[in-house]
């Protein structure tokens, strides 16, 4: 079946614009999570998402960073204004409740 | 600060040897503890997990030891093979925020044939 898909895989962009990154989760796990994996750096939590619902938003690293889920489904990261700091790999996973984590590929992001 | 240190940063292993891979931790509260393999280009896949309450779990040539008192778990791959090549991260998870996994810093592991 499907795993967990992310798009784009690879994004540059400069120093100040906006980016949105998509995570679609495998059809039926209720639980999404992004995480941030930085050059030589071990995975680091973002966000967690119940249904619809963000009840840990704890890892964000700053208001300039938001995501959404609708329809129990599709996710979105939004980074506003990007700085250089901001360059990883951005994973997304999603799981039934209380299951093991099933991750993407993740987003290769590239602030210039 | 809830924190799992990971060592070596980096192993290289001959075909056939073992590959041991150490992580440590602080956190009491943490109670499951799995092991991810992540391949160049491709997230994290859940290699074994362990919760406390076992010493040891094996699953084929990979095996996680687990010493509470010391508050350590070892990665340990049997007849280590070249397609085994990959970053391995150990992580921990709090009983009250079991999805929020709490990642060791990764060991680049390199099997020569």
């Amino acid at each position: 079946g499907a795993g967990v898909s992310q798009s784009p895989s690879n994004k540059v962009t400069e120093k100040g614009k906006d980016v949105e990154l998509r995570c679609d989760p495998i059809s039926g796990h209720t639980a999404l999570y992004w995480y941030r994996q930085s050059l030589g750096q071990g995975l680091e939590f973002l966000i967690y998402f119940q249904g619809n619902s963000a009840p840990d938003k704890s890892g964000l690293p700053s208001d300039r960073f938001s995501a959404e889920r609708t329809g129990g489904s599709v996710s979105t990261l939004t980074i506003q204004r990007t700085q250089q700091e901001d360059s990883a790999v951005y994973l997304c996973a999603s799981s039934p409740a209380n299951s093991p984590l099933h991750f993407g590929n993740g987003t290769r992001l590239t602030v210039t | 600060q809830q924190q799992v240190k990971q060592s070596p940063q980096s192993l290289i292993v001959q075909k056939g040897g073992i590959s041991i891979i150490n992580c440590a931790y602080e956190n009491t509260a943490f109670d499951y503890f799995p092991w991810y393999q992540q391949f160049p280009g491709k997230g994290p896949a859940l290699l074994i997990a362990i919760r406390p309450d076992v010493s040891e779990k094996k699953e084929g040539r990979f095996t996680i030891s687990f010493n509470k008192s010391a508050k350590q778990f070892s990665l340990h791959i049997m007849d280590s093979q070249p397609g085994d090549s990959a970053t391995y991260f150990c992580a921990a998870t709090p009983g009250d925020s079991s999805y929020k996994l709490i990642f060791g810093s990764g060991t680049r592991l390199l099997v020569r044939p």
